[in-house]
């Protein structure tokens, strides 16, 4: 069964960091693209950031470069978002997402999202 | 690319048709997705590109459309069908069309 988790979210103040985590199972993690999407409450999904196989190309929105930073450990499964330089427009539920082979950037699994709220 | 959803609010009867429609600020070929998103749960993939109902979704999902202009078909609405729809291409989600019970 496929699974992602995501922790690390909580409360921090404007200008603070955080780093995200997002651990999975239940599949070949080291050959899929992974993402992290976004959702401040109430609102419409965001996509965040992408990153290839083996961590040498990342993309980001916008809005969060150059204070995001994505990244992953295939030895360990995991994926990572460091937040540095946090606003508060950055709150939401932030989710980890497995994009579907071929480069279309589908996402056909979801993790069940950490809430970031930053907030002084 | 920004990608454009109507109607905001759709209001359906169960067992009525809804159709949502999404439309691309340029021309994308057959790359969209469709995403199901009911209150309290996580996005869950429905369609890729443009007609291609992902894995285990009902036969009443449909999608159609090329270029710039897309359609989500929901035939006999179950209640379990009322939520938020979202369409994507790439890094670009719509806003969301909300399909509640009329």
């Amino acid at each position: 069964e496929v699974q992602l988790v995501e922790s690390g979210g909580g409360l921090v103040q404007p200008g603070g960091s955080l780093r995200l985590s997002c651990a999975v199972s239940g599949f070949n993690f080291q050959t899929y693209w992974m993402s992290w999407v976004r959702q401040a409450p109430g609102k419409g999904l965001e996509w965040v950031a992408n990153i290839d196989f083996h961590g040498d190309e990342m993309s980001y929105v916008d809005s969060v470069k150059g204070r995001f930073t994505i990244s992953r450990d295939n030895a360990k499964n995991s994926l990572f978002l460091q937040m540095n330089n946090l606003r508060a427009e950055d709150t939401a539920f932030y989710y980890c997402a497995r994009e579907t082979p071929g480069g279309a950037c589908y996402y056909d699994y979801w993790g069940q999202g950490t809430l970031v709220t930053v907030s002084s | 690319i920004v990608m454009t959803q109507s109607p905001a609010t759709l209001s359906v009867s169960p067992g009525e048709r809804a159709t949502l429609s999404c439309r691309a600020s340029q021309s994308i070929g057959t790359r969209l997705a469709w995403y199901q998103q009911i209150p309290g749960q996580v996005p869950r993939l429905l369609i890729f590109d443009a007609s291609i109902r992902a894995t285990g979704i009902a036969a009443r999902f449909s999608g159609s459309g090329s270029g710039t202009e897309f359609t989500l078909t929901i035939n006999s609405l179950q209640s379990e069908d009322f939520a938020v729809y979202y369409c994507q291409n790439y890094g670009a989600f719509g806003q969301g069309t909300r399909v509640e019970v009329k």
